[in-house]
C-alpha cells in the first residue's frame, strides 16, 4: 500500500528558533500533499495545501510567513516552522493523495510532535 | 468552505454493544466521506469510506450510511471490542477542491469490557 513518512518524529527547540520538518511519499508521486496541526484532544485542521512547483495555498488564518512550505519534488514537502514560539507546540501531520489511482484516499504520515520551550 | 459536524463528542459502550457516530456536513459539492480512527500520538486509521453515488457501504463490523438530501453520514460499529477504544474522525472531500479533507470534531469511543 502507499506509504507517507515523515521526519524528525520528534523534536524539541527553544523559542525563536526554527524548524523543518519533511513529508515524503514513498512508494507513489503526489502533485498535492496537505499539512495538518492538531492540538491534544482536538481535530486535524487543515493548515495549507502543497503544491509542486507552485506555491503552497493557506487556509484562512494560518500565517504563510510563519509556515513556509516547500514541494520541490512530486515525492517531498517540507514545512518550516519560523521564529517558532511555545504556542506553535503541537502533533503536525501530512497527507498525501495518489494521483496515478482515481481513489480519493489519502495517505496520512505518522505525524511530527513539535514541542517548543 | 465545508463544515462538518460530529456528534456525540464522547461514547461509552458495553463490550458487544453498538456504537453508532453521526455527522452532518454543509457543502452539497462534497462527494466522499472517510472515517478515521486515531489512536493517542498516531496517525488516522482509514477505517472505512464511502462515495456520494453510494447510500451504504459495509466492511465486517463497520458500516457507513449516507444521506445525500439530509447531508448527513453515520459510522455504524456492532459487536463492540475493547480494541475499538480510541478517537474517531468523519471527514468531506471534493474533487473539485483538491480534495482536501474537511474533519469533524471527533467523537472518543470507550468500550467498557
Amino acid at each position: 500500500g502507499a506509504v507517507v513518512s515523515q521526519h524528525p518524529s520528534r523534536v524539541i527547540c527553544k523559542s525563536g528558533t526554527s524548524v523543518k520538518i519533511e513529508c515524503r511519499s514513498l512508494d507513489f508521486q503526489a502533485t498535492t500533499m496537505f499539512w495538518y496541526r492538531q492540538f491534544p484532544k482536538q481535530s486535524l485542521m487543515l493548515m495549507a495545501t502543497s503544491n509542486e512547483g507552485s506555491k503552497a495555498t493557506y487556509e484562512q488564518g494560518v500565517e504563510k510567513d510563519k509556515f513556509l512550505i516547500n514541494h520541490a519534488s512530486l515525492t517531498l514537502s517540507t514545512l518550516t516552522v519560523t521564529s517558532a514560539h511555545p504556542e506553535d507546540s503541537s502533533f503536525y501531520i501530512c497527507s498525501a493523495r495518489d494521483q496515478s489511482r482515481s481513489s480519493y484516499e489519502q495517505y496520512f504520515g505518522p505525524g511530527t510532535r513539535l514541542t517548543v520551550t | 468552505g465545508e463544515n462538518v459536524e460530529q456528534h456525540p463528542s464522547t461514547l461509552s459502550v458495553q463490550e458487544g454493544d453498538s456504537a453508532v457516530i453521526k455527522c452532518t456536513y454543509s457543502d452539497s459539492a462534497s462527494n466522499y466521506f472517510p472515517w478515521y480512527k486515531q489512536e493517542l500520538g498516531k496517525r488516522p486509521q482509514l477505517i472505512i469510506d464511502i462515495r456520494s453515488n453510494v447510500g451504504e457501504k459495509k466492511d465486517q463490523r463497520i458500516a457507513v450510511t449516507l444521506n445525500k438530501t439530509a447531508k448527513h453520514f453515520s459510522l455504524h460499529i456492532t459487536e463492540t471490542q475493547p480494541e475499538d477504544s480510541a478517537v474517531y474522525f468523519c471527514a468531506a472531500s471534493m474533487g473539485s477542491n483538491d480534495y482536501k479533507l474537511s474533519f469533524g470534531a471527533g467523537t472518543t469511543v470507550t468500550v467498557r469490557a
